[in-house]
C-alpha cells in the first residue's frame, strides 16, 4: 500500500538554527500539507500546497517557515531560525485531488526538538 | 470557542462494551467530516468519513447532524486494539485544511 514517508524521524537542533524536514508524498497525489502537534496538544494545520504554490497557510506559518517541492517527489518544510516553541511533531500529508481533497494520508512524522 | 470540540476522556471500558464519542463544530461552512485514529506518538490515520445519512464500517458507526453541528462515533464490541485517541476532524473543501479536535482517549481493558 502506498504511503507517505518522512525524514528524519527525529531532529535535534539548537535554537536559531535552520532545519529542513523532508517528505515524500504518495506518488499520484496532487495536494500536500504540513501539520504540527505540540506534545499533549491537538494537531494544527500549517500549510497546504497545490500546483507549486501555497493554497492556504495558518497564522503559525510565519516568515520563518517556507515550503518547497524541489523535484517531482519531495516536499520540504524549512524553518529558518528555530525557536524553543517550534519543538513538536511535524506531519506531512497528501491527498489525491479535488474529489479526495479531504481524504488525507499522513506520514509518520518528524519529531523536532529545539534546545 | 474552539472550532471542533470533543470530550477528552479518558473513556475506560471493558472489552466487548459499546462506547460513543461526540463532537461539535462551530463553523457551519465546514463541508467534510471525518474520524481519525491516533495511537500514542504516531500519525493520525483515517478511520472513516462521516455522512449525514450515517455510515457504518464493521463495528464502527458514524453520524452527522448538520443542523446541530454534531458528529458522533459509536464503537460496538470494543477490542483491546481499539485503545487509541479518536480525533474528530472537519474540512473546508476549498483548500483541504483539516481542523482537528483535541481528541478523545479510549482505553479498552480486558
Amino acid at each position: 500500500e502506498p504511503e507517505v514517508t518522512q525524514t528524519p524521524s527525529h531532529q535535534v537542533t539548537q535554537m536559531g538554527q535552520e532545519v529542513i524536514l523532508r517528505c515524500v508524498p504518495i506518488s499520484n497525489h496532487l495536494y500536500f500539507y504540513w501539520y504540527r502537534q505540540i506534545l499533549g496538544q491537538k494537531v494544527e494545520f500549517l500549510v497546504s500546497f497545490y500546483n507549486n504554490e501555497i493554497s492556504e497557510k495558518s497564522e503559525i506559518f510565519d516568515d520563518q517557515f517556507s515550503v518547497e517541492r524541489p523535484d517531482g517527489s519531495n516536499f520540504t518544510l524549512k524553518i529558518r531560525s528555530t525557536k524553543l516553541e517550534d519543538s513538536a511533531m511535524y506531519f506531512c500529508a497528501s491527498s489525491e485531488g479535488p474529489r479526495g481533497v479531504g481524504t488525507q494520508y499522513f506520514g509518520p512524522g518528524t519529531r523536532l526538538t529545539v534546545l | 470557542r474552539k472550532e471542533v470540540e470533543q470530550d477528552p476522556g479518558p473513556f475506560n471500558v471493558p472489552e466487548g462494551a459499546t462506547v460513543a464519542f461526540n463532537c461539535t463544530y462551530s463553523n457551519s461552512a465546514s463541508q467534510s467530516f471525518f474520524w481519525y485514529r491516533q495511537d500514542c506518538r504516531k500519525e493520525p490515520k483515517l478511520l472513516m468519513s462521516v455522512y449525514s445519512s450515517g455510515n457504518e464500517d464493521g463495528r464502527f458507526t458514524a453520524q452527522l447532524n448538520r443542523a446541530s453541528q454534531y458528529i458522533s462515533l459509536l464503537i460496538r464490541d470494543s477490542k483491546l486494539s481499539d485503545s487509541a485517541t479518536y480525533l474528530c476532524v472537519v474540512n473546508r473543501r476549498r483548500t483541504g485544511k483539516l481542523i482537528f479536535g483535541q481528541g478523545t482517549t479510549l482505553q479498552v481493558k480486558p
